[in-house]
This record gives C-alpha cells, structure tokens and sequence, in this order.
C-alpha cells in the first residue's frame, strides 16, 4: 500500500507552460517536504511545509500544505528546461519520512 | 568538499556474492539513513542510526547488515546477494532524527546490478 501517491506520474510540456504536481495520502503528516531529483544523483531539499494552509513560494515555485495535513501541491509557474527532474514529496511521522511514488517532469525548450 | 559520498558509483555483480557499500558524511550530523530506489523510482527508507545506534529498521531481509563504525561513517553489507536486490541505493545524513523539519542529504547513490 503506497502511503503517499503523487499525480500526475509523468508530465510533459513546454517552456514557459505552467504545471502543478499533487501529493496525497489518507494519512495525516506532521510536515511534508519536496526534493527535486535530476538523473544520477541524490535527491535535493526543495521546501518543507508544517502548518496545515501552509504556503511556501520558491521563485517560481509554491508549496501548498493542505489544512488536514493530508496532501500538497507543487505549482510552478513558466516552466524551464532546467526544472526537469523526478519530484518526490516525504511525509513525516512518527519519527520517520515516507516518500511519495514520484512525479517525472519533462519541460522542453 | 562533497558533504554525503558513497563508494562505489556502480557495482556489477553475480547471484549470492557479498558486497559492500561504503558511505561517509563531512557534515558533523548525527543521523544517517539508508535507502533503496527501485525501478519505477520510489524511494524506500532501509536503516537509519542516531550516533552509532540503530534507530529505524524497516521490513528488510536480514542479507542487509549496516554497520556504523562511527557517526560519519555508514556502510551497508549485503549478504548472498539476489536479482531482486538490483536498484539504486542512497545514503543520506541529517544533523538529527527529528524527521519533522530536518534537511536529509543524499548521497549520489550506489546503483547496484545483480546478474
């Protein structure tokens, strides 16, 4: 059973489109980060959210926690080839962070 | 200057050998993890220590041994090592187990092929 589930799994688009990536689960998380993964590396810390309604900007980038602590979205605005990457997002509880399924963005030039 | 590093980058191997993956943090954390990516690249917490002590230990056969030597060391040995066991493994650290706020910071991964 996968605890949290990210949507869209693959996302294709253009330069300059805009896109936003959901993180969602039953679950309730005492925060949630975001990393960014680019091929053959680690992932890398975007943001991390806490308060349920918590909103967070990144230059072109905003982090929405849900008000349940439940799920979150990831918005990125005119979208550049150097945002491709896998965007995993991690719930934390109980000590412990569990990773969502991933989504793998493309953005074409 | 590299803050988590693994050795070695790739490793190619035969059904039931033993391996090891090494990796070592210059960041002065306490806590240090071990993770698996698999294919479809979900990321799956394996092993986490706190200053040398076991603190998390997931569902994971009892092949996989990590030993900490000290805190800015975390190495990972896999017994009779099995196809399923290929993907890509990732060591991280973070200044402490407080998986609330704190920033892990990943290693760039041990892709590991079993033949």
């Amino acid at each position: 059973t996968q605890l949290l589930e990210q949507s869209p799994q693959f996302l294709s688009i253009q330069e300059g489109e805009n896109l936003t990536v959901y993180c969602n689960s039953s679950s309730v998380f005492s925060s949630l980060q975001w990393y960014r993964q680019e091929p053959g590396e680690g992932p890398v810390l975007l943001v991390t959210v806490v308060t349920g309604g918590e909103v967070k900007k990144l230059k072109r980038l905003t982090f929405q926690f849900g008000d349940a602590r439940k799920d979150s979205s990831l918005h990125i605005t005119a979208a550049q080839p150097g945002d491709t990457g896998l965007y995993l997002c991690a719930g934390a509880r109980a000590g412990k962070s569990t990773f969502g399924d991933g989504t793998t963005l493309t953005v074409k030039p | 200057d590299t803050a988590v590093s693994q050795t070695p980058k790739y490793l190619v191997t035969q059904m039931g050998n033993d391996k090891s993956i090494k990796c070592e943090q210059n960041l002065g954390h306490d806590t240090m993890y071990w993770y698996k990516q698999d294919s479809k690249k979900f990321l799956k917490i394996m092993f986490s220590y706190n200053n040398k002590e076991l603190i998390i230990n997931e569902t994971v056969p009892n092949r996989f041994s990590p030993k900490s030597p000290d805190k800015a060391h975390l190495n990972l040995h896999i017994n009779s090592l099995e196809l399923g066991d290929s993907a890509v493994y990732f060591c991280a650290s973070s200044q402490d187990r407080d998986a609330i706020t704190d920033t892990q910071y990943f290693g760039p991964g041990t892709r590991l092929t079993v033949l």
